[in-house]
């Protein structure tokens, strides 16, 4: 079955430290990976996805994951945190037979200055 | 703004009380998903439609149901409601059915139960 695993519930930077946030998945097909960001009293948004392709997936706002299928990882990165980053971030990936997301339980950003 | 949108945006009621939710996809997309997020679930799949017809079953209990109208607006009933259905409850929508396709996201109705 489909999981997904996030490292650290909580993850503090500060403003212009590198930001990895780190997601394991695990899946019996191959999978389809996506990063989402919650602000506060909002939905979620699409930051970026693995369907195929190549390995290092750009996304939104300067973000982007490596797709790591030996180490079954998906790991989000950004060089630089802004204040503006401080949010809760999820990694999913779909189930096996590709009609729903499966999400992680959320890491929460917090930038400091 | 991701184009779904959602109603109410918040919603108090009693035990053992029925509420309906609604969601409108985006223009174009003809797959509606339903995602509850809570506390201690974290964010759980309920279920899907596409075009009208019921595709996908997740995490949803026997008093919640939903459906997809012609129109492709669904709604989410949820009935004899407890203290532990409170949560935020997502609608999200993709052009299509299946892994690839991204799912835009409501931004939720917060459902309190008292």
């Amino acid at each position: 079955a489909q999981s997904v695993t996030q490292l650290g519930s909580h993850v503090s930077v500060s403003e212009g430290a590198l930001v990895l946030l780190r997601c394991n998945y695990s899946s019996s097909v191959p999978p389809y990976l996506f990063w989402y960001v919650q602000y506060p009293n909002q939905g979620l948004q699409l930051l970026l996805k693995y369907t195929t392709g190549a390995t290092l997936v750009k996304g939104i706002n300067g973000f982007e994951a490596e797709f790591k299928k030996s180490e079954t990882s998906f790991h989000l990165t950004k060089p630089s945190a802004h204040m503006s980053d401080a949010a809760e971030y999820f990694c999913a990936v779909t189930n096996q037979a590709g009609t729903a997301l499966i999400f992680g339980k959320g890491t929460t950003l917090s930038v400091s200055s | 703004d991701s184009g779904v949108t959602q109603t109410p945006k918040h919603l108090i009621t009693a035990t053992g009380q029925r509420v309906t939710l609604r969601c409108s996809p985006r223009s174009g997309d003809l797959s509606v998903y339903w995602y509850q997020q809570s506390l201690d679930q974290g964010l759980q799949f309920l279920i899907q439609y596409y075009n009208g017809e019921e595709r996908a079953k997740g995490n949803i209990l026997e008093r919640f149901s939903a459906q997809q109208f012609p129109d492709l607006h669904s709604e989410l009933n949820l009935s004899s409601l407890e203290l532990g259905d409170s949560a935020l409850y997502f609608c999200a929508s993709s052009v299509e059915t299946g892994g690839p396709y991204e799912q835009y996201f409501g931004p939720g109705t917060r459902l309190t139960v008292t």
